[in-house]
């Protein structure tokens, strides 16, 4: 059976501090893994990463896979009240099925 | 950009009715998904379709059927409603091929069964 497991479920931190979120995974098939952020409504798509070792930016955000300890760290510096949500860490299984999603870290920063 | 539209926003419903939920994505996308999410349990697939007409079942298809009759539209159906199927449900579309795979989610449905 698949597993996922996030690590932590739940952190706060103030504003401007680093944080890194933990995902690691047990996945059939192993093909990529996506990181999203959830605020309220629909997970938004941050970042996509299918091979180990290669660190994936965007702004303050970065993550990178280890697919030999079948694990992801998802770090986010600088952090601002905006970071504020919920990110999801998805392994994706080959073929045309969904993801298998953790369940989740809630990221909360404090002004 | 990829647009992911959910028919309702809320929904309440009884024990026992059929529940029709309804998603469309306007880029012609040949994967379709149905999610649902609770606390402390994450997200969960029910069910997925990778072309008109075809179907698969995911982690808990219990409860749910689905219908795609068109490429753009997937509905997921709650043939005799309960409880336990108050969720937040969560659909999502992507395209073939690894280099655009990401699903888009529209925004949920929150059903809530009396």
């Amino acid at each position: 059976e698949d597993k996922v497991v996030q690590s932590p479920l739940s952190l706060v931190v103030h504003e401007g501090d680093t944080v890194t979120l933990n995902c690691s995974y047990e996945v059939t098939n192993f093909r990529s893994l996506l990181w999203y952020k959830q605020e309220k409504k629909a997970p938004t798509f941050l970042f996509m990463l299918t091979s180990s070792g290669i660190e994936k930016k965007s702004g303050r955000l970065s993550s990178i896979l280890d697919k030999k300890e079948l694990f992801s760290i998802l770090n986010i510096t600088a952090t601002q009240t905006g970071d504020s949500a919920v990110y999801l860490c998805a392994p994706r299984r080959g073929g045309a099925d969904g993801l298998t999603f953790g369940k989740g870290t809630h990221l909360i920063i404090q002004p | 950009d990829v647009k992911v539209t959910q028919s309702s926003r809320y929904l309440v419903k009884r024990t026992g009715e059929k529940v029709f939920l309804e998603c469309v994505q306007d880029m012609d996308h040949e994967n379709m998904f149905w999610y649902r999410q609770d606390p402390g349990l994450g997200l969960r697939l029910i069910y997925f379709s990778y072309d008109v007409k075809m179907k698969e079942k995911g982690d808990i298809p219990e409860g749910y059927s689905v219908s795609r009759e068109k490429k753009e539209r997937f509905s997921l159906i709650l043939e005799s409603a309960s409880t336990n199927q108050t969720s937040m449900y969560l659909c999502a579309s992507s395209t073939l091929g690894q280099a655009n795979w990401p699903q888009h989610f529209g925004d949920g449905t929150r059903l809530s069964i009396l």
